[in-house]
This record gives C-alpha cells, structure tokens and sequence, in this order.
C-alpha cells in the first residue's frame, strides 16, 4: 500500500520553462490537495479537488494549474516557472475533512 | 480569513524533560485541530488532533489541550526521546473547512 506517491522528487528548472508535478494516491480518498511548504511560512493551499471533476483555488493559486485526471490522480502545472516558485512542493489526500495523507515531497529550484 | 500562530519556531529540550508547542488561532468557527510531525525529508504525518466539543485529548507521551474561549490549543510532549526530534505543525480549519497552517516548530531532543 503505497499511500500517496509524487514525482519527481527533486526538478531543477529555469525561469520561464513549464513542468507538471504528478500526484497518485491509492486510498480512494475523495479529496486531494497541493501545498508549498516554504521556510518560516508552514504549509500553504495552492488548489484543491474535493471530488473527481472538481478544483477550488487555494491560498496560494497564482502561478499554478491543477487537473484532477481521475480519482487517483490530482497533478500541479507550473507554465512558466518563476524564482518565487522554488520550494518543496507537496499533495496529500483525505476523505472530506478528514486526516490528510501526505506524499513525501518533490523538491523544486527554479534558477 | 483563519490565522494560526504558532510558537516558539525552535525548541531544544533534554531527554527526558516536557516540550510544550503552543499556538493561536483566530476564526471562531474553527472546529478541528490536528497536530502533525514531520520528519527530516518526509511529509507530515498527523500525529493527534482534537475537536472543539472536547477540551482535552492524550494518547501515551502526546497530549493536546484546547481553550476555545481564548482560541488557542497546545501540544505536550512527556518524556521526550530523540526520535521527538522533528518539525511539528498546528492546524486549524478555517469557515471552507480547509486547514491553515502554522508556521511549525523545530524540536531537538539532545542525549
């Protein structure tokens, strides 16, 4: 049982260049969910999908775009990456307001 | 919007002694307040959680209290041991029902 499993675990990028960081979880959980953990400013929401077919923005949208391929899969687009977007990025899963299950972290540098 | 505050952002405690994390919040519809523990290159991981209908909840060495009249709730830590050594973070839902963050607490244990 895997939980919930990103990837890639670290992305070096440039500024300008798009990448896709990809969420699976096997809990048939309902809701999953992308933060930015940055130092001093905890876990911060960058979107949410409370069921299959449906995103909400979080507190910290801009910049991003999420696609809630199915149930499984919940994945976080970054179009053209900027500095201000390095950080560890993370998803996690739960069953409506439940306990969240978190991946272990995709590390991400944009130069 | 909720705001959570949560202190000190260090705590450094002797094997063996109490750590006690602290934290604030400011909606008063909150109603759910977790605690997770992340390890070093891990993704947090819920440790505790209470709810508002409940003043006080302990499972071994962990503990949580919550004041909701002064809308703040602590973690306790008894005979801490080095695996304590982590990042532990507050939470609190906010009027959607999604979790805010605290900026989280660093605890070393030291031998």
């Amino acid at each position: 049982n895997a939980g919930v499993t990103q990837t890639p675990k670290f992305q070096v990028l440039k500024t300008g260049q798009s990448m896709t960081l990809q969420c699976a979880q096997d809990m048939n959980h309902n809701s999953m969910y992308w933060y930015r953990q940055d130092p001093g400013m905890g876990l911060r929401l960058i979107y949410y999908s409370a069921s299959e077919g449906t995103t909400d923005k979080g507190e910290v949208p801009n910049g991003y775009n999420v696609s809630r391929l199915n149930k499984r899969e919940f994945s976080l687009r970054l179009e053209s990456a900027a500095p201000s977007q390095t950080s560890v990025y993370f998803c996690a899963s739960s069953e409506s307001t439940g306990e969240l299950f978190f991946g272990e972290g995709s590390r991400l540098t944009v130069l | 919007g909720e705001n959570v505050e949560q202190h000190p952002s260090t705590l450094s405690v002797q094997e063996g002694d109490s750590a006690v994390i602290k934290c604030t919040y400011s909606d008063s519809a909150s109603n759910y307040f977790p605690w997770y523990k992340q390890e070093l290159g891990k993704g947090p991981q819920l440790i505790i959680d209470i709810r508002s209908n409940v003043g006080e909840k302990k499972d071994q060495r962990i503990a949580v209290t919550l004041n909701k009249t002064a809308k703040h709730f602590s973690l306790h830590i008894t005979e801490t041991q080095p695996e304590d050594s982590a990042v532990y973070f507050c939470a609190a839902t906010d009027s959607w029902g999604k979790l805010q963050f605290g900026a989280g607490t660093q605890v070393v244990v030291t031998p």
